[in-house]
């Protein structure tokens, strides 16, 4: 595998379910991020991960909860999720202050 | 003030023609601006950037022109190509963090017809 993977592509969940996503980059970088891509809106940055540590957490609900056990992984746990947070969510990973790599997104609905 | 607008919102051009796509901003911490391309079911690719010490950037096809006094950058495709029918958005990187946080346009979606 190369670049930036996420698992699953697709992802059907009831308000009610605990589910997680999962990202990894083959890329050794040290920042990861997690964004959210809605119709017609702007992508929205969720949380960055600067050399392992949280450095930014854009107001994001609580039912988010990031996770990056290291700098190749990343992950975003949901529960108790919402109809409007079906959507999108893309990771991306980039050296600190260089261009940043996108994987090919979770497709979530919630149900 | 950390907004990056977009437009037009959607384009139809057709092939070997050119098209524009046009984004504007207001904070002028802003010192790196990127566009991306995402085809359907991947995720955004770079396609190319500028810093606002220069005011045109070419890529083959691809230009970024950038007025640093208007606050304004967009992006040219020349000889545009069914395969470039995409969604394209801008973006703008604000100088002074250790990582990149980018501010995206809202997103072109740019069809090319045969």
């Amino acid at each position: 595998e190369t670049g930036v993977t996420q698992t699953p592509r697709h992802l059907v969940m009831g308000m009610t379910n605990k589910k997680s996503l999962k990202c990894e980059q083959h890329l050794g970088h040290n920042a990861m991020y997690w964004y959210k891509q809605s119709a017609k809106k702007p992508l929205e940055l969720m949380f960055v991960y600067s050399l392992e540590e949280r450095v930014e957490n854009n107001s994001v609900p609580s039912r988010f909860s990031p996770e990056c056990p290291n700098s190749s992984h990343l992950f975003l746990h949901l529960h108790t999720l919402q109809p409007e947070d079906s959507a999108l969510y893309l990771c991306a990973s980039s050296q600190v202050g260089d261009e940043q790599f996108f994987g090919p997104g979770t497709r979530l609905t919630v149900l | 003030q950390q907004q990056v607008k977009q437009s037009p919102q959607s384009l139809i051009v057709q092939k070997g023609g050119i098209s524009i796509i046009n984004c504007a901003y207001e904070n002028t911490a802003f010192d790196y601006f990127p566009w991306y391309q995402q085809f359907p079911g991947k995720g955004p690719a770079l396609l190319i950037a500028i810093r606002p010490d220069v005011s045109e950037k070419k890529e083959g096809r691809f230009t970024i022109s950038f007025n640093k006094s208007a606050k304004q950058f967009s992006l040219h495709i020349m000889d545009s190509q069914p395969g470039d029918s995409a969604t394209y958005f801008c973006a703008a990187l604000a100088g002074g963090t250790s990582y990149g946080k980018l501010t995206f346009g809202q997103g072109t979606i740019l069809t090319v017809h045969p």
